[in-house]
């Protein structure tokens, strides 16, 4: 099971909105809305983001938001603020060799 | 408040053996799911594997790189999760977190613990 294909950078000022792209199979992403998003903090443990595609957990700012086409699933950044320079990972449900599959990682960089 | 926070990390060399642990509170642990991640050096999340609750008879299943050589394990009157690691190779090394596992999600995870694979 080959990773999820996610850009490896995104850059964008601050207020600006930046989407962050993650491309799978019908087997993933396109087959299930078990779509998840992590942010990592430098040094820290992922934090859950995004849940089902486009449900956000209690305590997360609805700056954040999911969305999926196809085999692409999306995580957008509203109002871009300094705090969330970070990695940011999207996972699925996968019915490969493999219960979970996570994406190649994309870094948020806030100019 | 939900902490994880795992232990037993460390320097192991190629063949060896290491058994990670995961203490839990917060939550009711044998309710749940539980899961491992990894994070070689510098790279992405790999999810390792997984092990189910008492009701679903504590089933497991595992990364194919893993498989036959990674062991997870729980015991609920501890509140504790286990990863054994057998047969230890040099690209097993990582940043081993335990994560809780709800509804297709990991929405609680560990700190993180070392583990180094080196002669």
């Amino acid at each position: 099971q080959s990773a999820l294909t996610q850009p490896a950078s995104v850059s964008g000022s601050p207020g600006q909105s930046i989407t962050i792209s993650c491309t799978g199979t019908s087997s993933d992403v396109g087959g299930y809305n078990y779509v998840s998003w992590y942010q990592q903090l430098p040094g820290k443990a992922p934090k859950l983001m995004i849940f089902d595609v486009r449900n956000r957990p209690s305590g997360v700012s609805d700056r954040f938001s999911g969305s999926k086409s196809g085999n692409t699933a999306s995580l957008t950044i509203s109002g871009l603020q300094a705090e969330d320079e970070a990695d940011y990972y999207c996972s699925s449900y996968t019915t490969s060799d493999t219960l979970y599959v996570f994406g190649t990682g994309t870094k948020v960089t806030v100019l | 408040e939900v902490h994880l926070v795992e232990s037993g990390g460390g320097l192991v060399q190629p063949g060896g053996s290491l058994r990670l642990s995961c203490a839990a509170s917060g939550f009711t642990f044998s309710d749940n799911y539980m899961g491992w991640v990894r994070q070689a050096p510098g790279k992405g999340l790999e999810w390792v594997g997984r092990i189910r609750n008492k009701v679903e008879r504590y089933t497991t299943e595992y990364a194919a790189s893993v498989k036959g050589t990674f062991t997870i394990s729980r015991d609920d009157s501890k509140n504790s999760l286990y990863l054994q690691m057998n047969s230890l190779k040099v690209e097993d090394t990582a940043v081993y977190f335990c994560a809780r596992e709800f509804y297709f999600k990991y929405d609680f995870w560990g700190q993180g613990i070392l583990v180094t694979v080196s002669s």
